[in-house]
């Protein structure tokens, strides 16, 4: 299995731009997880979906953050407009199952917003 | 509040040297545990979980960790660090199944020779 992917892998991007991350989960898996990760809050949930429907996204900081799953095999993960304060490192991961937890990571979405 | 914590931000250990890092959670029952390792650049592993039954798990690149309900803890522990074990690693729980995981912060391990 190619395991998670994610694209791209590094976005640079300027202040009012949208931003567009995407990710493919693991075939099989039914839960798909979005994080950020920056050196000041570590790594925290932005929101969750099992069998492609939004279960938990009181982590998305604001209204300019809106996430979709349209297909088990695919999400997106979208910033409009981006701001610098948005600079993180964007990962995806996803699970067999929701009750088990055990969750596999891709290699992650460097995202610098100029 | 649900909490993770991990009390050491940066530990270095000599190669060849033992190692545990240290994690404590705060939640009533006893949750699911685990642990998990990030390689620069790269996204995170599953190291080893914990969901019941035997309190020492075993995981994967020689690494083990032990649950203790008495002190909330759940501590990773290797007895020999090789220098590719230079890495980040989270302590992660699950209050219940069907809800997502929560991390610490995390502890960087730097490894000297």
């Amino acid at each position: 299995d190619a395991g998670v992917i994610q694209s791209p892998r590094h976005e640079v991007t300027e202040m009012g731009q949208e931003v567009t991350l995407r990710c493919k989960p693991i075939s099989g898996h039914n839960s798909l997880f979005w994080y950020r990760q920056t050196m000041m809050r570590g790594l925290e949930l932005l929101i969750y979906f099992n069998n492609n429907v939004p279960i938990d996204d009181s982590g998305m900081p604001e209204d300019r953050f809106s996430a979709k799953m349209p297909n088990a095999s695919f999400s997106t993960l979208k910033i409009q407009p981006s701001e610098p304060r948005d600079s993180a490192v964007y990962f995806c991961a996803s699970s067999f199952r929701l009750a088990y937890n055990e969750q596999f990571f891709g290699p992650g979405t460097r995202l610098t917003v100029l | 509040a649900q909490s993770v914590t991990q009390p050491d931000i940066h530990i270095t250990v000599s190669e060849g040297a033992s190692l545990e890092l240290r994690c404590n959670y705060s939640y009533g029952a006893t949750p699911y545990l685990f642990w998990y390792v990030q390689s620069p650049g790269q996204g995170l592993q599953l190291l080893l979980k914990y969901f019941s039954g035997d309190t020492l798990v075993q995981g994967i690149k020689g690494f083990e960790a032990e649950f203790k309900r008495s002190q909330s803890s759940f501590n990773l522990r290797k007895p020999s660090v090789h220098w590719s074990d230079a890495a980040e690693y989270f302590c992660a729980v699950v209050e219940q199944a069907g809800t997502a995981l929560i991390f610490g912060k995390g502890t960087t391990l730097s490894v000297s020779s």
